[in-house]
């Protein structure tokens, strides 16, 4: 089936370690996102990227970063620079072109930090 | 500045009674609005989306949601809640030029009492 895939589901970091997170999409979109998300704040953009080899910051972009040598990846990496990294993280794609098309979501990565 | 407002964090709602949750917008160009649901800890599902013509519009679910210009509001409706709609609920705008991202309000949260 298509779909997006993060892994892991969940992952715990001592402080200082760098993680990445995995999202990996079969349903041949443009497009993809991260997103972050804690309670009571929505979801709020980290980054993106229209297409391969190019991404651009969202609006808390500081302490991550990305990269999107593949049309079907988009891994995040939350580097020791992020001061509170624990939250739970969604990645989404879209065929592009328009914001009109359907974004679709992962599952989610749920991180945090000990 | 671009943002959405859900002005409710939690509404609860008797089963069977009838549901609308707010949202409001504010937008400098011509807004694609959307409308998403959260079970909880996984990923989002699109309800419904508004882009122009009708400005009411059904979703999955027995959704609706209303486009009010003057208003900017897009109210999201049912007119029956089932015990499985609880849930978490975001309002989204984005513009209709490629590369831009979407917007989402803070989400409202939906409990149904028996």
């Amino acid at each position: 089936d298509g779909g997006i895939t993060q892994s892991p589901k969940y992952l715990f970091r001592k402080e200082g370690q760098n993680v990445t997170l995995s999202c990996e999409q079969n349903l041949n979109h443009d497009a993809m996102y991260w997103y972050r998300q804690d309670p009571g704040q929505g979801l709020r953009l980290i980054y993106y990227s229209q297409i391969v080899n190019d991404f651009q910051k969202g609006d808390i972009a500081e302490g991550y970063s990305v990269s999107r040598e593949k049309k079907e990846s988009f891994p995040l990496t939350v580097t020791s620079a992020q001061k509170n990294p624990t939250a739970f993280y969604l990645c989404a794609s879209t065929i592009g072109g328009s914001t009109g098309n359907t974004i679709y979501f992962g599952e989610g990565s749920w991180l945090t930090v000990v | 500045a671009q943002s959405v407002t859900q002005p409710d964090i939690h509404i609860t709602v008797s089963e069977g009674a009838s549901l609308e949750l707010r949202c409001n917008y504010s937008y400098g160009a011509t807004p694609y609005l959307f409308w998403y649901v959260q079970s909880p800890g996984q990923g989002l599902q699109l309800l419904l989306k508004y882009f122009s013509g009708d400005t009411l519009v059904q979703g999955i679910k027995g959704f609706e949601a209303e486009f009010k210009r003057s208003q900017s509001s897009f109210n999201l409706r049912k007119p029956s809640v089932h015990w499985s709609d609880a849930a978490e609920y975001f309002c989204a705008v984005g513009a209709e030029q490629a590369g831009t991202a979407l917007i989402f309000g803070k989400g409202t949260t939906l409990s149904v009492s028996s």
